[in-house]
């Protein structure tokens, strides 16, 4: 069964204190991997797709990379408007049920404190 | 401005009544989709449409029905026999991105509280 587990389920940050947040997946054959952003009470942002092992895409202090078996958002220098829930999805070749499909994470609520 | 809407963005209905949620979008995509999400949970698929007049269940489509009549609507309700319907329920559409991969965009949500 293909899965997603993203690590921690929390995370407070000071100001300008740099992290990662992790996503880890089991799929087989993956078409893409999906990195959103939620605020509470509101809908996913899209972020980043990343398609192959060693992509990497950076978005202002967002950094987003892949491994064969996980990716990391790298967040540098993190200011309080970057607090959010950080929510990882793959999408597979041959999913059942069709081809677009997306498995979701759980998510990651990060807080920046001043 | 291009995007997905959905309404209303806060819903209240008694239990044994079926309720409708609207998803509207202008960004020209073929397929859509609604997910729900409970607290500590991942989102989950109900149903997703990828061409009018045609849809396929998702992972947890019991008590839940869908149409898609027109490319812009994907309208979902929610009848009496779905057991839990407390929930954000999230339209979504995807484009074809680059390597074939597709990039799904979201709705603002529904919250729906069933008493």
């Amino acid at each position: 069964e293909d899965q997603v587990t993203q690590s921690p389920e929390a995370l407070r940050l000071q100001e300008g204190e740099s992290s990662s947040l992790n996503c880890s997946y089991t799929v087989s054959g993956l078409r893409g991997l999906f990195w959103y952003r939620q605020d509470p009470g509101k809908g996913p942002e899209f972020l980043f797709t990343l398609y192959s092992a060693g992509e990497e895409k950076e978005k202002e202090r967002l950094k987003a990379t892949l491994t064969k078996k996980e990716s990391f958002l790298h967040i540098t220098a993190p200011k309080p408007e970057d607090s959010a829930t950080y929510l990882c999805a793959v999408q597979a070749f041959g999913f059942q049920g069709g081809s677009e499909k997306l498995v979701f994470g759980k998510g990651t609520k990060l807080t920046v404190n001043p | 401005d291009g995007g997905i809407t959905q309404s209303p963005k806060y819903l209240f209905r008694k239990e044994g009544q079926n309720v409708t949620l609207s998803c509207e979008q202008n960004l020209n995509h073929d397929a859509m989709y609604w997910y729900r999400q409970d607290p500590g949970q991942g989102l989950r698929l109900i149903y997703y449409s990828q061409i009018v007049n045609d849809f396929q269940k998702g992972d947890i489509a019991e008590g839940y029905s869908v149409s898609r009549e027109k490319k812009e609507s994907f309208p979902l309700t929610v009848t009496s026999a779905q057991k839990n319907p407390t929930a954000f329920y999230l339209c979504a559409s995807s484009s074809q991105g680059r390597a074939g991969g597709y990039e799904q965009y979201f709705g603002p949500g529904t919250r729906l509280t069933v008493t």
